[in-house]
C-alpha cells in the first residue's frame, strides 16, 4: 500500500481559505487520491477524489501536482464545522487511513 | 435515501462475552467494508464483503473475529470471547461498485469491554 505524509495539525481562521497538503511520492499510476474527513465522534465523510486532473465539488477543490507526488485539499472558506481530521488516502484497492491532519478553525 | 446504519451505537460487554455489530448499507449498495479505530488512531481496514461473499479479510484478526453479509439482512461483524483490547470504534462503510469508488461510512459502534 502506498504511503501518504500529512502534517499532524493545522490551524485556520474562520472564513479564510485552507490548504491541506499531502505527499505521496511512491504513488503508482493507477492510485486514485481520496480525501475524507472525520468529525469528532462520527464516521469518516467523503470529501473529494481525483486521479490526475484538478477536481472541484461543492465541498472542496483538489489540486494534484503534475508528477502526482503531492496533492492539496483546498477549503475555500473555512467554517467552524470544517474542524475535523482530514485523511489523504491513495486507492487502488483497500483504503489505508493514516493519522491525518487535525484542522482547527479559529473563530 | 437513508445513509449507512449501524447498531447498536454503543455496546458494553464483559470479557469473554460475544459482541455482534450490525451494518445496513445504503440502498443499492452491495459492497460493505468494516474498519476498526482504536483511541487516538486512524482507521484500520478489517474486511471487505459483497453479498454472501468475503472478498478480502486481510485485516481481520485470525481468531475470534468473523464477518458475514447474507443475501437478506444486514452485515454482521462478530467478535467472540471479547478482551479489553477489542474496545474500539467499529465503522462500516458501503459503496455501490467496489474498491475504486468512494465509500459512505456509518456512525460507528463503540464497543467497550469491561
Amino acid at each position: 500500500d502506498a504511503k501518504t505524509t500529512q502534517p499532524n495539525s493545522m490551524e485556520s481562521n474562520e472564513e479564510e481559505p485552507v490548504h491541506l497538503p499531502c505527499n505521496h511520492s511512491t504513488i503508482s499510476g493507477t492510485d486514485y487520491i481520496h480525501w475524507y474527513r472525520q468529525l469528532p465522534s462520527q464516521g469518516p465523510e467523503y470529501v473529494i477524489h481525483g486521479l490526475t486532473s484538478n477536481v472541484n465539488n461543492r465541498m472542496a477543490s483538489l489540486a494534484i501536482a503534475e508528477d502526482r507526488k503531492s496533492s492539496t485539499l483546498i477549503l475555500h472558506r473555512a467554517t467552524l464545522r470544517d474542524a475535523a481530521v482530514y485523511y489523504c488516502i491513495l486507492r487502488d484497492g483497500q483504503f489505508y487511513f493514516g493519522t491525518g491532519t487535525s484542522l482547527t478553525v479559529i473563530p | 435515501n437513508a445513509g449507512v446504519m449501524q447498531n447498536p451505537r454503543h455496546l458494553v460487554r464483559r470479557r469473554g462475552q460475544e459482541a455482534r455489530l450490525r451494518c445496513s448499507p445504503m440502498k443499492g449498495h452491495s459492497h460493505v467494508y468494516w474498519y476498526r479505530q482504536l483511541p487516538e488512531e486512524g482507521l484500520k481496514f478489517m474486511v471487505y464483503l459483497q453479498k454472501e461473499n468475503i472478498i478480502d479479510e486481510s485485516g481481520m484478526p485470525k481468531e475470534r473475529f468473523s464477518a458475514e453479509f447474507p443475501k437478506e439482512g444486514p452485515s454482521i461483524l462478530r467478535i467472540q470471547q471479547v478482551v479489553r483490547g477489542d474496545s474500539a470504534a467499529y465503522f462500516c462503510a458501503s459503496s455501490p461498485w467496489g474498491l475504486r469508488y468512494e465509500q459512505y461510512f456509518g456512525p460507528g459502534t463503540r464497543l467497550t469491554v469491561t
